[in-house]
């Protein structure tokens, strides 16, 4: 069975610029989340998406982050302006079962780096 | 607040060491609790899942335990070998969302 999908794996830009994230998940897995992990911490949810509806997304900072998910499968993550403070690595997750009770399943990520 | 702790932050052992990996939470009102590893550059793999009915999950060496009264966790690696280095992470699951600790590295030395 193939893993979530993640692309591009590093991504280097400056500060104002914009960059987006691509994610696959696997096959069938209704539910997306998109987490941010600065270095030394634990993953931060950013959104979540059950097939192509937003389930939480309390935590994007909506003035510079935006997602979507066309057609309840692949997504992406975009951010226009990049801040210095946006670098981090952007992990895509998916589950099959809606929220609670489902085991998550992690891409490998996507390294950014503003400069 | 729901916080999830881990301590400890770091830990190196020798290789063939039994270890003990904790994880604390705030709020014991959780649906599942869930173990992961992260390897340094790469994203996160699921190790073991516990929902909140049960006690303990096991898979190989690797034996996850959850006490919801106390707002614990424990993860416990037996026999620990060279591979096993890499950050582990747990994950408590609060209705829809997923809070995660900070991390233990662990290093295992040969």
């Amino acid at each position: 069975e193939a893993g979530v999908a993640q692309s591009p794996r590093y991504k280097i830009i400056e500060k104002r610029q914009s960059v987006a994230f691509w994610c696959n998940p696997i096959s069938g897995h209704a539910t997306l989340y998109w987490y941010q992990q600065i270095l030394g911490q634990g993953p931060k949810l950013l959104i979540q998406f059950q097939n192509n509806g937003v389930v939480d997304d309390s935590q994007l900072p909506k003035d510079r982050f935006s997602a979507e998910r066309l057609k309840g499968v692949d997504s992406t993550l975009k951010i226009q302006p990049a801040k210095l403070e946006d670098s981090a690595v952007y992990l895509c997750a998916s589950s099959a079962v809606s929220g609670r009770t489902g085991e998550l399943f992690f891409g490998e990520g996507s390294r950014l780096t503003v400069l | 607040k729901q916080e999830v702790t881990q301590i400890p932050a770091a830990l190196s052992v020798p290789e063939g060491e039994n270890l003990v990996l904790n994880c604390s939470f705030t709020d014991s009102a959780i649906y599942n609790l869930q173990w992961f590893r992260q390897d340094p550059g790469k994203g996160l793999t699921s190790l073991l899942l516990i929902q909140s009915s049960q006690r303990e999950q096991t898979s190989g060496r690797l034996n996850a335990s959850l006490d919801k009264s106390s707002g614990r966790s424990t993860l416990y690696i037996a026999a620990s070998q060279p591979g096993d280095s890499a950050t582990y992470l747990c994950a408590v699951r609060y209705g829809n969302k997923l809070v995660f600790g900070a991390g233990t590295i662990l290093r295992v030395k040969s």
